[in-house]
Parts: structure tokens; sequence; C-alpha cells
């Protein structure tokens, strides 16, 4: 069984940084693309960031580009996500995804989320 | 970037009923469309992918089509796990999630 747990959500202070890790396991984790999705609170879900399994090909959406950066230890079967210049509009809970990469391209398990707070 | 837009943003529906939700593309995005349901506090769960493949586990009461850059979840019958947000999501480049859909019970 697929299983993914999220860590390292945080209160944490406008411009801080903060790095989440999500641990894997019940698959081989370095034949799958990784995937970060957040939701803001009462909000729909926004793609983040992906990786492809050897880390050689990362893709970021356009607000986090230049300060959020993926990044992934086959070794060690974890992903993580290193957030910099955090603002308010990254208070989210975080998720991390499987991603089908054979074909198609989507998310096929999830992990059950860690809670980022940007406030002072 | 590719957008993708959802419709309604909301209903209500009753247990039995047929239910539609669209996600319209802003370019073409062949079959590369995925449906999620998410239940409140949980993390989302993957129904369709290839815009009208069921992914395993799945009931068959939930089906997805495509119309060009027009696609639509169906739930042929509404049951009461079934009450959730529904999310479409493009991956023919990158990725992008459409609003939602919230199903309430009528």
């Amino acid at each position: 069984e697929v299983l993914l747990v999220e860590s390292g959500g945080d209160l944490v202070q406008p411009g801080g940084s903060l790095r989440l890790s999500c641990a894997a396991s019940g698959f081989i984790f370095s034949s799958s693309w990784m995937s970060w999705v957040r939701q803001a609170p009462g909000k729909g879900l926004e793609w983040v960031a992906s990786i492809k399994q050897d880390g050689g090909e990362k893709y970021y959406v356009d607000s986090v580009k230049g300060r959020f950066a993926i990044s992934r230890d086959n070794a060690k079967s974890s992903l993580y996500l290193q957030m910099n210049s955090l603002g308010a509009e990254d208070t989210a809970v975080y998720y991390c995804a499987t991603v089908y990469g054979a074909a198609w391209y989507y998310f096929d398990s999830w992990g059950q989320g860690t809670l980022v707070t940007v406030s002072s | 970037d590719i957008q993708m837009t959802q419709s309604p943003s909301s209903l209500s529906a009753s247990v039995g009923d047929r239910v539609t939700i669209t996600c319209r593309a802003s370019q073409i995005i062949s079959s590369y469309l995925n449906w999620y349901q998410q239940k409140p506090g949980k993390a989302p769960k993957l129904l369709i992918y290839a815009a009208s493949t069921l992914q395993s586990g799945v009931p068959s009461r939930f089906s997805g089509a495509r119309s060009g850059t027009d696609f639509s979840l169906t739930i042929s019958s509404l049951q009461p796990e079934d009450f959730a947000t529904y999310y479409c999501q493009q991956s023919y480049d990158k990725w992008t999630f459409g609003q939602g859909t919230k199903v309430e019970i009528k």
C-alpha cells in the first residue's frame, strides 16, 4: 500500500523559510514522478511543483518560481519542498502526491497534508 | 498557461439524482484530463484519468467524457457518500486544477 507522510508544516513569519518533507513507502519511489499540491483555507487545489524520477526535470507554478525548490532523495524515499520568502498567500495545507508518469500524468496517491501558516 | 474553467461552482442534488459537472480547457489538451473527489478535511482522491478511464476501485456510477476541449464528469445516481467537492485537472502541459464544484444535499 502506498503511504505518503508529509511533515514540516508550521507557523512562520512573513519573509521566513520552511522545508517540507514527504516520506514515501509502499512503492518504488525512485521510479515515480512526485508533486506538491497546496490548498489555502476554504479554497481549491493548486499545483505547486513536480519533479522527475531522477530529479533532472523540475516544474513550478509561476507564483512560486524563484522562491520554492522541489528536491528528492531516492535513497531515503523522500520528497522535499524548500520554501523561502514566504508570504500570507502561501498559507495552505501542502500535499505530496505520486504522479503516474508512464502516461497521462495524473496524481494517483496523496498524503494527508501538512499545514503551513504564514503570519506575524 | 492552460486555464481550466469548471462549472457550476456548486450544486444541490438529492440522493438518486443524475449529476453532471463540466470543465473547459483554454486550449487543446487531448484527453489529458483527470477528475478528483475531495471530502472535508481529507486528501483528494483520483476518480477518472485520461478523460474517461475509471480509476481502480471507483464505482461505475462515475463516468467521464470529452468533446473537444469540453469535459464532463457524470454521477449517474448520486449516493450519500458522493457529497463532496470535485476538481478537474489538466496534465497536458504541466498541471492546472479547475476551481472545484461542491455537491451538496438538497
